[in-house]
């Protein structure tokens, strides 16, 4: 059974960049899609991208694009999430999340992390 | 502003069956992409509810259950129970290659 295990919490200043990784354990890595989702104080869930390590390219969300940048390591079956610019609006608990089937962002999210809080605050 | 349309909010006594009601259009739900149903309680990450439209995960009582047709989707909850008290997420796949959630429906067994 797959469990996908984050890394802890952060605080950062506004303007700087936060580095979130996403350790899979337990089942094949390479060809299963890994997304991110994270979700501000008292709100909504919001996809901000995924990755498939087999092919090494990811997809983004548009209203994050170019300050998000999802990588994934296949010698250590991690993938990781980096957000640059950090303003207070990014505080929330971000996810990571395996999609059911490889290899495609369009199945479910079956495994969740247990996410990371990333609080932007000076 | 969700992708996907939600009721913020549905009630229901226990025993009783509510529906949520999930609303895209021709790029996501309406272009074939699988729409999939998430429950999270209270301080916990999601957790899978429905996948592809209407099946169950292992362990998913078949008190649960979902629908699809055209741009829209549901979900169903018979004989309510108090834990089933949590907020429910709808979620698809868009033709602009990105996931898309609904804003997300709080359930309140009364």
């Amino acid at each position: 059974q797959v469990q996908l295990v984050q890394s802890g919490a952060e605080v950062k200043m506004p303007g700087s960049s936060v580095k979130v990784s996403c350790k899979a354990s337990g089942d094949s890595f390479n060809s299963y899609g890994f997304s991110w989702v994270r979700q501000a104080p008292g709100q909504g869930l919001e996809w901000m991208g995924g990755i498939i390590p087999l092919y090494g390219t990811a997809n983004y969300a548009q209203r994050l694009q170019g300050r998000v940048t999802i990588t994934a390591d296949k010698s250590t079956s991690t993938t990781y999430m980096d957000l640059s610019s950090l303003r207070s609006e990014d505080t929330a608990v971000y996810y990571c999340a395996r999609h059911k089937y490889p290899p495609g962002f369009y199945y479910a999210m079956d495994v969740w992390g247990q996410g990371t809080t990333v609080t932007v605050s000076s | 502003q969700s992708v996907l349309t939600q009721p913020p909010s549905v009630s229901g006594a226990p025993g009783q069956r509510v529906t949520i009601s999930c609303t895209g259009s021709s790029s996501n739900i309406g272009a074939g992409y699988d729409v999939h149903w998430y429950q999270q309680l209270p301080g916990t990450a999601p957790q899978l509810l429905i996948y592809s439209n209407t099946n169950r995960p292992s362990g998913v009582p078949d008190r649960f259950s979902g629908s699809k047709s055209g741009t829209s989707a549901s979900l169903a909850i018979t004989g309510l129970q108090a834990e089933d008290e949590a907020d429910y997420y709808c979620q698809s796949f868009d033709s602009s290659q990105t996931g898309v959630f609904g804003g997300g429906t709080k359930l309140t067994v009364l």
